[in-house]
């Protein structure tokens, strides 16, 4: 079956600092690839999204690319904030299917 | 506020007992998910409505739960004689549409079961 596999945390990075969350995804055919963030007390929150391969999402700073020879979606952002503290969830939808399959999530500090 | 409402947001039962969680999507979405998320783990699906359809199960959805969506507004989801690994936060989403679309989250349902 379909399967998301994420870095694991935790993340501490200092602020200003890159950050590189790995994602990789096993599915059939060409699914559509998410990344999703819940910050602290908040229910989740589409970060970004993309849909076919080599396409590339980004939104706030963060940025990733779909993979298809690598089947990777790994998050990025050059210089992290304190407010980027979260956990960030990798996920996959099959074409025509509605349904969400997510990574185990990654848990982010960024200290000032 | 138009998001994805959850109602109750924390429910304590006893073993054994049974658990109804409600859930009002955004009101144009015709997609509903439900999802439940354990501690340190992503969300893991567990059935969908496409208006008042149920289109999909999962197989960790067991005969104790049931799900409803009737007049494609609103959704139910019932446990029936609860167990302790039932415990987790049971989460709602709605969509306009179908794959690819942006799911939009609630804040969940926090079960514990004693």
């Amino acid at each position: 079956g379909d399967s998301v596999t994420q870095m694991e945390g935790p993340v501490t990075l200092s602020e200003e600092a890159f950050l590189t969350i790995n994602c990789t995804y096993t599915a059939t055919g060409y699914p559509s690839l998410f990344w999703y963030v819940q910050y602290p007390g908040e229910g989740l929150q589409l970060l970004l999204k993309a849909t076919k391969a080599d396409d590339k999402g980004s939104n706030k700073g963060f940025e990733a690319t779909y993979r298809k020879e690598t089947t990777s979606f790994h998050l990025e952002k050059g210089s992290v904030q304190v407010s980027d503290s979260a956990v960030y969830f990798c996920a996959l939808s099959r074409r025509g299917e509605g349904q969400l399959t997510f990574g185990s999530g990654t848990q982010l500090t960024v200290l000032p | 506020d138009t998001g994805v409402s959850q109602d109750p947001r924390h429910k304590i039962t006893k073993r054994g007992q049974n658990v109804t969680f409600r859930c009002d999507p955004i009101s144009e979405h015709n997609r509903l998910y439900w999802y439940r998320q354990t501690l340190g783990q992503g969300p893991e699906f567990l059935t969908y409505f496409q208006n008042e359809a149920q289109l999909e199960k999962s197989r960790l959805l067991s005969d104790r739960f049931s799900a409803e969506r009737p007049k494609g507004s609103f959704s139910t989801l019932e446990i029936q004689r609860t167990e302790q690994g039932d415990s987790a936060m049971y989460l709602c989403a709605s969509s306009l549409g179908s794959g690819g679309d942006e799911q939009f989250f609630g804040p969940g349902t926090r079960l514990t079961v004693l």
